[in-house]
């Protein structure tokens, strides 16, 4: 069954520095990926998503990610990250064992923001 | 503005309750889809709809049902036989169920049994 895998459950960073959140799944083929964001209490909002074509990926808030077949992975970056990106972070796959159109989440990583 | 509302924001229920949690688009979106969120555990698919009057189970349907008598609207019901109904519970909705579609998801309610 395909899976998607957030290895880190917690990061904290400081504000202006760098961020990247890792996600791996496992699908042979090339899936559709995506990653999402979700503010305490709140539904979650979709940061970017990639189909095919170019490997790297841009979205909203700044955020970008790069689609790597070789490492089945699909990471999060942000070159300087804001005290309002603490959230927690979530990593989806499109469902292609189950039901086409279903998403697969990850567990989520949830980010914290030093001052 | 276009988007999908749930409400109550907050429910309590006793054991042996059943409730119902509200979902309403005016997306005009095709397919809607109910999910249960636990801390660390993501979100898991509860039951979803491609289209009015029909609807399928997803991986934890067990002691949950559904209803899509209209478009706009795809209420849960947690019954009794649910065992562990605590949890936050989202609501989303895309414009059919084809492939690569992104989906749109409501705010939220958090469901407490007491």
């Amino acid at each position: 069954a395909q899976s998607v895998t957030q290895p880190d459950i917690h990061i904290t960073v400081s504000e202006g520095a760098s961020l990247e959140l890792r996600c791996n799944y496992s699908y042979g083929a090339t899936p559709y990926l995506f990653w999402y964001v979700q503010s305490p209490g709140q539904g979650l909002q979709l940061l970017l998503k990639y189909f095919s074509g170019d490997t790297l990926v841009q979205g909203i808030k700044g955020f970008e990610a790069e689609f790597k077949r070789s490492q089945s992975s699909f990471n999060l970056r942000k070159p300087s990250v804001h005290w309002s990106d603490a959230a927690e972070y979530f990593c989806a796959v499109e469902d292609y064992g189950g039901s086409q159109g279903n998403l697969i989440f990850g567990k989520g990583t949830k980010l914290s923001v030093k001052p | 503005d276009g988007g999908i509302t749930q409400s109550p924001k907050y429910l309590f229920r006793k054991e042996g309750q059943n409730v119902t949690l509200s979902c309403e688009q005016n997306l005009n979106h095709d397919a809607m889809y109910w999910y249960r969120q636990d801390p660390g555990q993501g979100l898991r698919l509860i039951y979803y709809s491609q289209i009015v009057n029909d609807f399928q189970k997803g991986d934890i349907a067990e002691g949950y049902s559904v209803s899509r008598e209209k478009k706009e609207s795809f209420p849960l019901t947690v019954t009794s036989a649910q065992k562990n109904p605590t949890a936050f519970y989202l609501c989303a909705s895309s414009i059919n169920q084809g492939l690569a579609l992104e989906q749109f998801f409501g705010p939220g309610t958090r469901l407490t049994v007491l």
